[in-house]
């Protein structure tokens, strides 16, 4: 069956820091490719997606591109700030939206100033 | 913003208890999900509906788990008898496509003891 896998943590990274979240996936066929992200105490919120091969998806200073040769989607930022504190869900869907998400089990990430 | 509103926060009950949960889904969206969130599993999928018709509960356990959405602004997921390895939290999602991106909820937090 598909399935994610994405680096624990938790990440601590001082302020201003590059960040790198690496995700790798299983999938039967072509998946489209997400990023959530969860703040402490709310609910999963999308950050970023890509639905085919060298894709790129981008938002908030945050991107992945997906790499169909490794099977991956790393989660990458220039300069993470404190409140990028949160944890990162990577994640995938294999049938168009007919079924529901495959999550990684997240990275706790920790911004420290 | 527009939210998924999920009652109660929080639950404490006793194992063999009866509990059930309710989600408010965003209106207009016509598709709703129930997620389980554990430290050991991270997020899985429980069940889900597409304009109030349930699509796939594959990952319930059917002799104890029920979801079911009375109309359109309600979705509940019950559990009886509640068990300690039940304790988890339970998130629900409602949203219009894969790519739009779902909303998630706070939560609900279950412990039973």
């Amino acid at each position: 069956g598909d399935s994610v896998t994405q680096m624990e943590g938790p990440v601590t990274l001082s302020e201003e820091a590059f960040l790198t979240i690496n995700c790798t996936y299983t999938a039967t066929g072509y998946p489209s490719l997400f990023w959530y992200v969860q703040y402490p105490g709310e609910g999963l919120q999308l950050l970023l997606k890509a639905t085919k091969a060298d894709d790129k998806g981008s938002n908030k200073g945050f991107e992945a591109t997906y790499r169909k040769e490794t099977t991956s989607f790393h989660l990458e930022k220039g300069s993470v700030q404190v409140s990028d504190s949160a944890v990162y869900f990577c994640a995938l869907s294999d049938k168009g939206g007919a079924d529901g998400l495959t999550f990684g089990k997240g990275t706790h990430l920790i911004i420290q100033p | 913003d527009a939210r998924v509103t999920q009652t109660p926060r929080h639950k404490v009950t006793e194992m063999g208890q009866e509990v059930t949960m309710r989600c408010q889904p965003i209106l207009g969206h016509n598709t709703v999900f129930w997620y389980r969130q554990t430290m050991m599993q991270g997020l899985e999928l429980l069940a889900y509906f597409r304009n109030r018709a349930p699509l796939d509960d594959s990952g319930m356990p059917k002799d104890r788990f029920s979801a079911e959405m009375p109309d359109a602004t309600l979705a509940t997921l019950k559990i009886q008898p509640s068990e300690p390895r039940d304790s988890a939290v339970y998130f629900c999602a409602s949203g219009l496509s894969l790519l739009s991106g779902y909303t998630f909820g706070s939560g609900t937090r279950l412990t039973v003891v």
